[in-house]
């Protein structure tokens, strides 16, 4: 089975330059979540998707973070202009709504290392 | 929110059980508790979760206190390829979830 995949795996760029950051979830979940992941503050929910529908973004950090779920199998994390201190791993999850709302365990992809120099 | 305590880390012998405890005293009766580990340069990865009583599945089993204060995460014969850090979790809506700092579990060969 395909679980989810994140692109691109590392990337490395300049202060002040745009990078979009992108994730397939697992056919027919209806959740998709975005997090960071840093030394310092550990693992991060930044938003998420239910049905392509942004219901939370409290952990985005500021305006310069956007994400967009534009249809049931993409997702993009956007960071303009992108800054060193965003440099961390960002790590996408998809899950199926269950019954109850904790009764489904979240499916997290590999992550793309981000480096900003 | 309802948080967990777990040791930072503990060591364990390969082919031997690990039993990795959480604490959650201020669990709510929606929580369900969940547990993934993060194995180096990968993404976090479900172990198992459940309610109220045990669970098992082909990874380990959770025993789960009667009172739901504490849990523990049970592998049953440990390998090399189980050295990870551990969390503990309790998720009650999707969106609601807080990953702490877990217990990096070392194999000793």
């Amino acid at each position: 089975d395909a679980g989810v995949i994140q692109s691109p795996r590392h990337e490395v760029t300049e202060m002040g330059q745009e990078v979009t950051l992108r994730c397939k979830p697992i056919s027919g979940h209806d959740y998709l979540f975005w997090y960071r992941q840093t030394m310092m503050r550990g693992l991060e929910l930044l938003i998420y998707f239910n049905n392509n529908v942004p219901i939370d973004d409290s952990g985005m950090p500021e305006d310069r973070f956007s994400a967009k779920m534009p249809n049931a199998s993409f997702s993009t994390l956007k960071i303009q202009p992108s800054e060193p201190r965003d440099s961390a791993v960002y790590f996408c999850a998809s899950s199926l709504k269950g019954a109850v709302g904790g009764n489904q365990p979240q499916h997290f992809g590999d992550g793309t290392r981000l480096s900003i120099l | 929110d309802a948080k967990t305590t777990q040791p930072n880390s503990m060591e364990s012998n390969e082919e031997e059980p690990v039993h990795l405890p959480c604490n959650h005293s201020t669990i709510s009766g929606t929580d369900y508790i969940h547990w993934y580990r993060q194995l180096p340069s990968q993404g976090p990865e479900y172990v198992i979760h459940g309610l109220t009583s045990n669970v098992n599945n082909r990874m380990a089993s959770l025993a789960i206190a009667e009172d739901r204060k504490s849990s523990t995460l049970i592998l049953h014969r440990a390998t090399l390829r189980d050295a990870a850090v551990y969390y503990c979790i309790l998720i009650s809506r999707p969106g609601k979830i807080i990953f702490g700092k877990g217990t990096r579990l070392h194999i000793l060969p």
